[in-house]
């Protein structure tokens, strides 16, 4: 079947503009990860949707990045007036229960964005 | 502070050599994961485990609870085993998923 797929695979943009990331689950997988992996640094989590629960926020570096998840399937993560310290690979993960201390994660390809 | 700390940062070997890398924590964990994230790829996930000791094919992983402390062993090696190996841990609480800063392998024909 289908994994997890992400789009877009490249953004470019400029300092101050805001982008949107969004990252397709594998259908049926209720719990959803994203993470942020920076140019030779280690992967760092940054928020956890667990079916219609509230979602865990507490790896957002600032109040500029948010994320959504729409019925419980698709999500969006939005950084508003982007600085260049937010280039970074943007992965996005699913797990079919609750997550890595039950499940195996899938990982998406990432989104690659950098600001300019 | 890191969670996790692996070892080595980097590891040559040549194929056919038996490779150990390892992993050490400072949480107490529901779970430890090992991925492997190949050049310009994707994450793929090897293994979870929160206790024992679990093989697929070429690949072992061992974790030790009391020591805090896993190891991913890979038997004769190849050159396709290149890429950066990631230890994660899942804490008992929150959420979060900590993650080493990786072990990347290169298997020289």
């Amino acid at each position: 079947g289908a994994g997890v797929s992400q789009s877009p695979s490249n953004k470019v943009t400029e300092k101050g503009k805001d982008v949107e990331l969004r990252c397709d689950p594998i259908s049926g997988h209720t719990a959803l990860y994203w993470y942020r992996q920076s140019l030779g640094q280690g992967l760092e989590f940054l928020i956890y949707f667990q079916g219609n629960s509230a979602p865990d926020k507490s790896g957002l570096p600032s109040d500029r990045f948010s994320a959504e998840r729409t019925g419980g399937s698709v999500s969006t993560l939005t950084i508003q007036r982007t600085q260049q310290e937010d280039s970074a690979v943007y992965l996005c993960a699913s797990s079919p229960l609750r997550g890595p201390s039950t499940d195996t994660q899938y990982f998406g390809p990432g989104t690659r964005l950098t600001v300019l | 502070k890191n969670e996790v700390e692996q070892s080595p940062q980097n590891l040559t070997a040549q194929e056919g050599e038996f490779i150990t890398i390892n992993c050490s924590y400072s949480v107490g964990i529901s779970a430890l994961h090992w991925l492997q994230q190949h050049p310009g790829g994707g994450i793929v996930s090897l293994f979870m485990l929160s206790s024992g000791k679990k093989k697929h094919g070429r690949l072992i992983a061992t974790i030790n609870i009391q020591e805090k402390h896993s190891s991913l062993h890979i038997t004769a090696s190849h050159p396709r085993d290149s890429a950066v190996y990631i230890c994660a841990v899942s804490p008992n609480t929150g959420n979060q998923f900590y993650f080493g800063t990786g072990t990347s392998l290169t298997v020289i024909p």
